[in-house]
Formats: structure tokens, sequence, C-alpha cells
């Protein structure tokens, strides 16, 4: 089954500075990618997604990046403000299917002012 | 958006009792909706799938006897915590799927969570 690695587990970063968070996949069946925010004590909220016929999408100040040959994506956050602290996930699926979504372990975000 | 709500947002019961979740699609009809389970700074862990009308889909290690889980309707699923003990004690999230079709993004909205307590 699909496995899904995550990196780093914690990325702290000074205000307005930009982060970036690592996720591979195992499964070349996936062909979608959503990342996730969870806030202490909430579920998740959907921020981005890219599907694997593009490699690219961007969405104001967040981008994910998809490389299908080596089965990794990458959530980039410009300009960072304190209210991106909180937890993101990555998570590969495919669609059409049962459509599980098998998730990273997850990266705590501290945004520094 | 879609919104999916849960109800409630926290529960503390005694060790014996049965707790039932509900997970509500507010704006649309969710032919699928998914149940996690979150253990404190872990990641989200798939329990279920839930197909309205149809019996859920357990993965691999989750008891379906204690963990039951109804689909009755196209905006509604429940999880019920049977003969809760304390290692059930968890954050409990469940997502809703938009149906397939023409237009469809697959994407899952997910809940604001559950957080269970088993005294």
């Amino acid at each position: 089954g699909e496995n899904v690695e995550q990196h780093p587990s914690t990325l702290s970063v000074q205000e307005g500075d930009s982060a970036v968070i690592k996720c591979t996949y195992s499964d070349s069946a996936s062909n979608y990618f959503p990342w996730y925010k969870q806030e202490l004590g909430k579920g998740s909220q959907l921020i981005i997604d890219i599907r694997s016929n593009v490699g690219e999408k961007k969405d104001q100040r967040i981008a994910v990046t998809l490389n299908k040959t080596a089965k990794h994506f990458s959530l980039h956050i410009t300009e960072t403000q304190p209210e991106d602290s909180a937890v993101y996930f990555c998570a590969a699926s495919i669609i059409g299917g049962a459509q599980k979504l098998v998730f990273g372990q997850g990266t705590r975000l501290t945004i520094n002012p | 958006g879609a919104v999916v709500s849960q109800h409630p947002s926290r529960v503390i019961c005694k060790s014996g009792t049965s707790v039932k979740i509900e997970c509500r699609s507010l704006d649309f009809q969710a032919t699928t909706m998914f149940w996690y389970r979150q253990f404190p700074k872990k990641s989200l862990m798939l329990m279920a799938t839930s197909n309205e009308g149809s019996k859920a889909t357990y993965e691999q290690g989750v008891e379906k006897d204690k963990f039951l889980i109804n689909h009755a309707s196209l905006t509604l699923s429940t999880l019920t915590v049977t003969s809760a003990h304390p290692e059930d004690s968890s954050f409990y999230i469940c997502s809703a799927r938009t149906p397939s079709g023409r237009g469809s993004t697959d994407t899952q909205y997910f809940g604001p969570g559950t957080r269970l307590t088993v005294l």
C-alpha cells in the first residue's frame, strides 16, 4: 500500500521568511496530493492540492510542487505570518477509486515574530 | 466552500458506556464519508470508509463491532464507540467527499473533530 513520509517534523522560521515542507510517496499510481492545515484542537483544513498532470500550483503565498519521477511533492509558504503557525499534513491518494487519503506524519510549523 | 460539522466537539464518558459522534455535510451531499482517528502529535489514521446506504468498509485492525458506523443519509454519518475504554480516548475526525462525476474535485472536506475522553 501507499506510504507517505513527511519532513521535517518541526520547522521554525522568522516571520516574513519562507517555509518548505517535503513529502515522498511510494505508490506510483497515486495522482492526487492535498495539503491540510490543522490548528490546535481543530479538524484539518484543505489549503491546496495538486494532481499528477501538473508540476506546480500556486495560490497567493502558498505553492505546491510535484516531481512524479522522484515521487515527491513539496509545500512552499512565502512571506510567512504568525497565523501560518499550525501543523501541516501532506497526503496522497488515487482519484476515482476508494480515494483513501494516506497522510504524512505532519510538520509543526512555528512562525517567530 | 463545503462545510462539514461534527457533534459533539468534546465528550467525556465513563468506561463501559457508548458514545455517538455525528458528522454532517452542511451544504452538499456526501456519498462517501471517512472516519479518522488521531492520537496526540500523530497523523490521521483512517478507520473506515462510509458509503450512503451501504455497510462501512473498515481498515485492517479496526474492530467493526466496537466502532459502529451508520451512513443513513447523504448528509449524515454517525460513529458510535461502543463500550468505550480509556484506550479509546482520542481525537475523532470525519471527512466528506463531494460526489463523483462531472466537475467533481474529489476533495475531502474535514470536520472540526471530536475529542473523546474515557474515564
